[in-house]
């Protein structure tokens, strides 16, 4: 089975600042990886697709990389909105999520 | 434009049988289009259930394969699940979502209900 592993857990910051998550994978998985935001009572939103690609129904501050089995999702200008759970997705063998990580307001 | 909704009994008893509805409004489910189901527990965040393809295929999470059941109704604009000898450990917040497969094999989740607590508890 293909690990994700997550990082950080938790994140704390201010609006205005610029956050990076990283997402790491245990073998190669291709772009074969998704964000998504996550908020109590609320639907999951897709920000990112294809390691890269940013979701038509997603801010322009969000953005993805990817290098080798390493994901990133960075943020950009941080708006009060963005305080949420972060998860990464692997679908490159069977379907798995990162751990998430949890981004709370300094 | 598309919306979902899940729907079912919040409280299962344990050893119980766990049924949900997806309900799909604001447009017709296309015959492309796969439905997925994910659960959300504090301890372990979200964790993918499995999918249910165009004309019935389905793909299970290994961990609860022996448990789960998916399902399309194409003329209620409807998807099923049904997960079997419940315990506390199931219990969560589900989650159907339409889901986009490329040729390639990656696939991804664009639209989402807002979710359904489940409680197993006796």
């Amino acid at each position: 089975d293909i690990q994700m592993t997550q990082s950080p857990s938790s994140l704390s910051a201010s609006v205005g600042d610029r956050v990076t998550i990283t997402c790491r994978a245990s073998e190669t998985i291709s772009d074969h990886l998704n964000w998504y935001q996550v908020k109590p009572g609320r639907a999951p939103k897709l920000l990112i697709y294809g390691a890269s690609f940013l979701h038509s129904g997603a801010p322009s501050r969000f953005s993805g990389s990817a290098s080798g089995t390493d994901f990133t999702l960075t943020i950009n200008s941080l708006l009060p909105d963005d305080f949420a759970t972060y998860y990464c997705q692997q679908t490159f063998s069977g379907n798995s999520f990162g751990q998430g990580t949890k981004l709370e307001i300094k | 434009q598309l919306q979902l909704q899940e729907s079912g009994p919040g409280l299962v008893k344990p050893s119980g049988t766990l049924s949900l509805t997806c309900t799909v409004s604001g447009g017709s489910m296309s015959s492309s289009d796969w439905w997925t189901w994910v659960r959300l527990t504090p301890g372990k965040g979200l964790e993918w259930i499995g999918q249910v393809f165009p004309r019935g295929t389905t793909d299970y999470n290994p961990s609860l394969r022996t448990r789960v059941s998916m399902s399309v109704n194409h003329s209620k604009n409807q998807i099923s699940l049904t997960l079997t000898s419940v315990t506390a450990a199931d219990t969560a917040v589900y989650y159907c979502a339409r889901t986009f497969m490329e040729p390639t094999g990656n696939n991804w989740s664009d639209t989402w209900g807002q979710g359904t607590l489940v409680t197993v508890s006796s």
